[in-house]
Formats: structure tokens, sequence, C-alpha cells
């Protein structure tokens, strides 16, 4: 089944413990993008990939890191999170041309005490 | 002011109506739009992509107006299932991989 996998689905930390988001897809897809969505704001970018080891900033990069070592897998990494980074976070994949509709992970939703 | 605004409801109506949502981007570069469903906290989903001779798929009409820079949502014959928030989605026109997001509409649709 053509998927994105993201996890864990619900994680509670506290502030400054590191912590990583996985997301994984199966469908070899080239572009892959991280999103946070808050009330009342929509989703919001955080960072993009095209390819293996190309990443780029989205709008709300600020505390966030990725990488891109293969092409199935973006983890988001919080190397110290605070409280304003709690939100319900969402990994996103498609084939990376225009039009081409974003297959979504079910999200994680983060709690930063 | 937000790059892509929509009325953020909610809609509340009965079964069977005719509901519809605008949507309005700023940036008038953009090239690709789109309507995405996403139930309660759930992951969003492709409803349907939006044309420039509007399109539809059953009950669904999207409609694109480039000259005032909205898109529009027809939802015919509502159900209960129709019940979800509708977010609409832009891509900027020097990257079409940067969407941009609506914060969404709500939209209950009740017996």
């Amino acid at each position: 089944e053509a998927q994105v996998t993201q996890n864990p689905r619900y994680l509670i930390t506290v502030t400054g413990k590191k912590l990583t988001v996985t997301c994984s897809q199966n469908m070899n897809h080239e572009y892959m993008s991280w999103y946070r969505q808050d009330p009342g704001l929509g989703l919001r970018q955080i960072y993009y990939s095209m390819n293996v080891e190309v990443t780029d900033k989205g709008d709300v990069p600020e505390g966030y890191k990725v990488s891109r070592k293969e092409k199935r897998n973006f983890p988001l990494i919080l190397e110290s999170p605070s409280p304003n980074q709690t939100s319900l976070y969402f990994c996103a994949s498609s084939r990376g041309t225009a039009n081409e509709k974003l297959f979504f992970g079910s999200g994680t939703q983060l709690s930063v005490l | 002011r937000k790059e892509v605004e929509q009325d953020p409801g909610p809609f509340n109506v009965p079964e069977g109506a005719t509901v519809a949502f605008n949507c309005t981007y700023s940036n008038s570069a953009s090239q690709s739009f789109f309507w995405y469903r996403q139930d309660c906290r759930k992951e969003p989903k492709l409803l349907m992509s939006v044309y420039s001779s509007g399109n539809e798929d059953g009950r669904f009409t999207a409609q694109l107006n480039r000259a005032s820079q909205y898109i529009s949502l027809l939802i015919r014959d509502s159900k209960l299932s129709d019940s979800a928030t509708y977010l609409c989605v832009v891509t900027r026109s020097y990257n079409n991989n940067d969407m941009r997001f609506g914060a969404g509409t709500r939209l209950t649709v009740k017996p």
C-alpha cells in the first residue's frame, strides 16, 4: 500500500530534550516536506527536499533541522525543543512536478512542556 | 496579510443543501490550485485540483478566477460525510512544490 509513515503519533517531551520525528514513504517520491499546523494558521511549511541531499527552508525553519540521506526518509529533528514548538506536525511527499498531489503522513501531535 | 485566505466558518448546513466556499490568494503569479479535505486532526487529503476552465467531480465543482485571484468550491446535495475542514492550497510560481495553505473552512452538515 502506498503510504507516508510518520512516527510517533503522539509525543510529550520537556524543553531542551532533543527529539526526532521520523517520516518514510514507499512511493519513490522525489519531493518530501514537513509542515506544522496551528489553530487559525493553517499548515506552514518548515523544510522541504526536492531530492536526496537537497533540502531547503520553508516559512518557519527556525528551531528545526532535517536531513535527506535516502530518498525514502526525511526525519525532522528538534535539537532543543521549546514550548512554542507544541503543534501538530505533518510529513508529506509527492512526485515533485507541478500539479502533483501531496500524500500526507498521519501526523504527530507534539507537546513540549 | 496572509498569502491564502479563507473564511474559517463554521458553515452549518442541513443535508441536501448547496454550499460554496471561496478562497483568495495574494500572489498573482501563483500557478497551481487545489482543494484538500481534512477531517478532525487527521492528515489532509486531496479533494480536487482546480483548473482554469473549472472542473467538476460528482457533487463538487471548483472554479478559478485569476483576474480576481480567488478559487471556489461548490458542494451540491451535501451529505453528512462531507463534514470536514476544506483547505485551499496554492503553489508559488517560482517553485511549484512550495505550497501555501489556507487556514481552512469548517463545514458541518446536519441531519
